[in-house]
């Protein structure tokens, strides 16, 4: 079965500095891989997506994700915070042939002043 | 602009009583899922259909139902209503014709059984 990890309830980062939010999954094939970022009383917004090739993906608002096929991680980074990306941020996970997606729990950031 | 529409964004209903989400979407997406939110679980998948007449169950199914008879539209029903069902429901949609796609989601109804 598909799942994912999301180890951290919470990140805290100052404005300026670089952040990582963590994430790990478990499938029996090759994998699918999405990030979420869900605002205040908001749905949920696309942010990437690792689908093949490249292991570094790019994707909305300067945010990027590291596919690592050997530690199962598909962590997202942004080089400097802003306050405005405090947010909640959900990995997700499908298989090849499946549509569904497994949601981890989410991870809270909070980028301070 | 295409978009994906939840109603009501927010119910308050009893225990026993039967309830009914909207969701409607204008993407003409085959793919669409009902999830629901709660602290500590992240989101769940409830049901999910990829096209007209075709629906199927997800994780959490027990108490709910849903019915596709068009493209636009995935109706979420709970038929009688539980405190445990408490909770911020979103609907969502995709179309993979043309190769993995992301799900949009909806703005979220929240619901509060009493």
């Amino acid at each position: 079965a598909q799942s994912v990890a999301q180890p951290e309830d919470q990140v805290n980062v100052a404005e300026g500095n670089p952040l990582t939010v963590k994430c790990t999954y478990s499938v029996s094939g090759n994998p699918y891989l999405f990030w979420y970022v869900q605002y205040p009383n908001r749905g949920l917004q696309f942010l990437l997506k690792y689908i093949t090739g490249d292991n570094l993906v790019k994707g909305s608002y300067g945010f990027e994700a590291e596919f690592n096929k050997s530690q199962t991680s598909f962590h997202l980074k942004k080089p400097s915070a802003l306050v405005s990306d405090s947010a909640l941020y959900f990995c997700a996970v499908r298989e090849l042939g499946f549509q569904k997606l497994v949601f981890g729990t989410g991870t809270r950031l909070l980028v301070s002043p | 602009d295409a978009e994906i529409t939840q109603s009501p964004r927010h119910k308050i209903t009893e225990t026993g009583r039967q309830v009914t989400l909207a969701c409607h979407q204008t993407w003409n997406h085959n793919n669409m899922f009902w999830y629901r939110q709660d602290l500590g679980h992240g989101l769940r998948l409830i049901h999910y259909s990829y096209g007209v007449q075709d629906t199927n169950k997800g994780e959490v199914s027990d108490g709910y139902s849903v019915s596709r008879s068009n493209t636009e539209d995935l109706p979420l029903t709970l038929e009688s209503a539980a405190s445990s069902q408490t909770s911020v429901y979103f609907c969502a949609s995709s179309e993979e014709r043309t190769g993995v796609r992301e799900q949009f989601f909806g703005p979220g109804t929240r619901l509060t059984v009493l």
